[in-house]
């Protein structure tokens, strides 16, 4: 069974179209995040959700919005896509938050998202 | 400002030899210091965390160590195989527990047979 899924794994869409990126966890973790991973590889925190409550919200653009249904999916909208946009987006989770608990992160296989 | 400081450059080893990759970081207090390990086209997978009262940690032929004064961790592969070449990535919470993890940019790690 997979641990954390995303969907979909592949995303090529034009500028100015407004997408979903689906992400579920299985492990019954009580905080989920997204990362963004740019062209140099760098893994960037977005957001993070604990118990359906957002708990971090990083200087993103607000055409960025977390969406949480329950404990165990996190979804992104992201409206009106620019070309800076086109990057690898990773969801996660973990047990606890940040510091507290273990801390560690289990990723899901990323979303490759390309803005035309 | 925060940093963390990885040396981004590939780091090519011989087989059989030891790899020892390097995390630095500035204007931090962590509680913990992470490692994960990130292969093309995946997600990161953890591998070790170190705590701030110890000073080393060991995982079959990973060793981590972690100097809370010179700011630094260090990450060991013993025996190395090709099969370990990957990019390796550090990562930092602060105590306050509410930013979650923040990563270094990562080494990509080439061990030649």
């Amino acid at each position: 069974d997979t641990a954390v899924s995303q969907t979909p794994k592949y995303l090529v869409t034009q500028m100015g179209n407004d997408k979903s990126i689906k992400c579920e966890q299985n492990l019954g973790h009580d905080t989920m995040y997204w990362y963004k991973q740019d062209s140099k590889k760098f893994l960037k925190i977005m957001f993070s959700y604990n118990n359906k409550e957002l708990i971090i919200n990083e200087t993103v653009p607000n055409r960025f919005s977390p969406k949480s249904p329950d404990k165990a999916h996190l979804n992104l909208h992201i409206n009106s896509l620019e070309l800076g946009d086109s990057a690898v987006y990773f969801c996660a989770s973990s047990q606890d938050r940040g510091g507290m608990g273990t801390g560690e992160l289990f990723f899901g296989e990323g979303s490759r998202l390309t803005v035309l | 400002s925060q940093k963390i400081e990885q040396n981004s450059e590939a780091l090519n080893i011989q087989e059989g030899k030891t790899a020892t990759l390097t995390c630095n970081y500035t204007n931090y207090s962590p509680a913990y210091l992470q490692w994960y390990r990130q292969d093309p086209g995946r997600g990161p997978v953890f591998l070790l965390l170190i705590r701030e009262n110890e000073k080393e940690k060991r995982k079959e032929r990973l060793k981590v160590t972690f100097d809370t004064t010179l700011k630094q961790s260090l990450f060991h592969i013993t025996a190395s195989q090709p099969a370990d070449s990957a990019t390796y990535l550090c990562a930092l919470v602060s105590g306050g527990g509410a930013d979650g993890l923040t990563f270094g940019k990562g080494t990509h790690l080439i061990i030649q047979p």
